[in-house]
């Protein structure tokens, strides 16, 4: 199987500071790579595709970069509403796998 | 617009089974593979299989072969996952999620999400 390693597992900061967060495959996924957003409660929501396509719907503060094995998410200018977790998931070989996610907490 | 509905909360016995049903609306059911997601209390996301809605063929996670099943029902545009063998460590939020069918399998619709509890 493939193993998702992200970085940082939390992360403290404020609002309007620009934040990244990493996601490491075990293999080589090509851009097989997708992020998402997850609020306590709700289902995850698709931020990010394809490594870097954004989905529709979501604000263009949220960028994703990468291919092979070593991806990020960079989020340009935090909003209040971004604090969050959040996962990568790739797809390669259609088995899925996800980070252990990143917890995104208000400094 | 697209929909999906999941079956409601389930208290199950040890060793027991669980069925979780997931109906959708809005779209061509038979274009997309439907995926099972869990989620432990506190913890983070865990793929446990998919069905390709159209075909019909399945694909598990190793960790659960032998003891889930996804089906699906095309008449009522609804797919079923059940566990088996259930123990404590089952008590999570099951989730099913929308993919398309070329592998690039991003999940863009969600269900609600299911709380199954294992509990003796």
């Amino acid at each position: 199987d493939i193993q998702m390693t992200q970085s940082p597992s939390s992360l403290s900061a404020s609002v309007g500071d620009r934040v990244t967060i990493t996601c490491r495959a075990s293999h080589n996924i090509n851009i097989y790579l997708n992020w998402y957003q997850q609020k306590p409660g709700k289902a995850p929501k698709l931020l990010i595709y394809g490594a870097s396509n954004l989905q529709s719907g979501v604000p263009s503060r949220f960028s994703g970069s990468g291919s092979g094995t070593d991806f990020t998410l960079t989020v340009s200018s935090l909003q209040p509403e971004d604090f969050a977790t959040y996962y990568c998931q790739q797809s390669y070989n259609t088995l899925v796998t996800f980070g252990q996610g990143t917890k995104l907490e208000i400094k | 617009q697209v929909q999906i509905v999941q079956s409601g909360a389930e208290v199950k016995k040890p060793g027991a089974s669980v069925k979780v049903s997931c109906k959708t609306s809005g779209d061509t059911f038979t274009s997309y593979v439907i995926h099972w997601v869990r989620q432990g209390p506190g913890q983070g996301l865990e793929w446990m299989g998919w069905i390709n809605a159209g075909v019909g063929n399945t694909r598990y996670s190793q960790r659960f072969q032998g003891r889930f099943a996804i089906t699906r029902d095309t008449s009522t545009s609804t797919a079923h996952m059940e566990l088996s063998g259930l123990t404590s460590e089952d008590t999570a939020v099951y989730y099913c999620a929308r993919s398309n069918i070329l592998g690039t399998y991003y999940f863009d619709y969600w269900g609600q999400g299911t709380l199954v509890t294992v509990s003796s």
